[in-house]
């Protein structure tokens, strides 16, 4: 089986700084998805970034990148001009893309990151 | 749309009861998984269903188990509850079939199971 390992259990950034919360897989599959999700004191899971293991270009929305080491098996997360909002639990995920795996997710331990006003 | 629901928020049973939570996925979404969510632990997988069937299942004792209706709507039950499995459990809906493999989950709110 896949395993996601995210080695921060917390982490913590001033305001407006930049943060880069890590995260590795293990894996003999070449092609794949990988996730970022962040979970809130509200409980709730919400979706920051993907990216296909297939694309070389590291996938960027707004203030969150990601720098996608495919050799590394590595991924990491950078949030940009960090706000009071991006604090939460971050959660780094794998799925396969072979079609007779199902739809299973592979999720790391978890990132708590502080921000500091 | 509406998002993905989960009924009810908050549970507090016996050890030895039986619990079933409910979760409805997002509009045309066909797959539904669930997940245990404890401090440490992370998120461990459970099962999951698409189109009534149980596609994959995690490493769970069979005290734990689920079902899907033809609506896609899901419940998960658990028997003979032990103080171990206080947590909280979130559903997640998806596309599912295999070409959409790159679409994620999206999560419900989650119930807090506690067990005395």
């Amino acid at each position: 089986a896949q395993t996601v390992t995210q080695s921060q259990p917390e982490m913590s950034v001033q305001e407006a700084e930049t943060v880069t919360l890590s995260c590795t897989y293990d894996t003999s599959e070449s092609d794949y998805y990988l996730f970022w999700y962040k979970q809130p004191p509200s409980r709730q899971m919400i979706l920051v970034i993907r990216q296909e293991a297939y694309k070389q270009q590291n996938a960027t929305e707004n203030r969150f990148s990601v720098n996608f080491q495919k050799a590394a098996k590595s991924f990491s997360l950078k949030i940009s001009d960090s706000q009071l909002g991006d604090a939460a639990m971050y959660f780094c995920a794998y799925r396969s893309a072979h079609v007779n795996t199902g739809n299973q997710f592979y999720f790391g331990t978890g990132t708590s990151l502080t921000v500091i006003p | 749309k509406a998002g993905v629901t989960q009924t009810p928020r908050y549970l507090i049973k016996t050890r030895g009861q039986q619990v079933t939570l409910s979760c409805s996925p997002i509009s045309g979404h066909r797959s539904v998984s669930w997940y245990q969510q404890t401090p440490g632990q992370g998120l461990q997988f459970l099962f999951e269903y698409f189109s009534e069937t149980q596609r994959n299942k995690g490493n769970f004792p069979g005290r734990f188990s689920g079902r899907q209706f033809s609506n896609s709507r899901s419940e998960m039950n658990v028997s003979t509850l032990e103080l171990g499995d206080s947590a909280l459990y979130l559903c997640a809906s998806s596309l599912g079939a295999s070409n959409s493999y790159n679409s994620p989950l999206h999560f419900g709110n989650g119930t807090r199971l506690t067990v005395t």
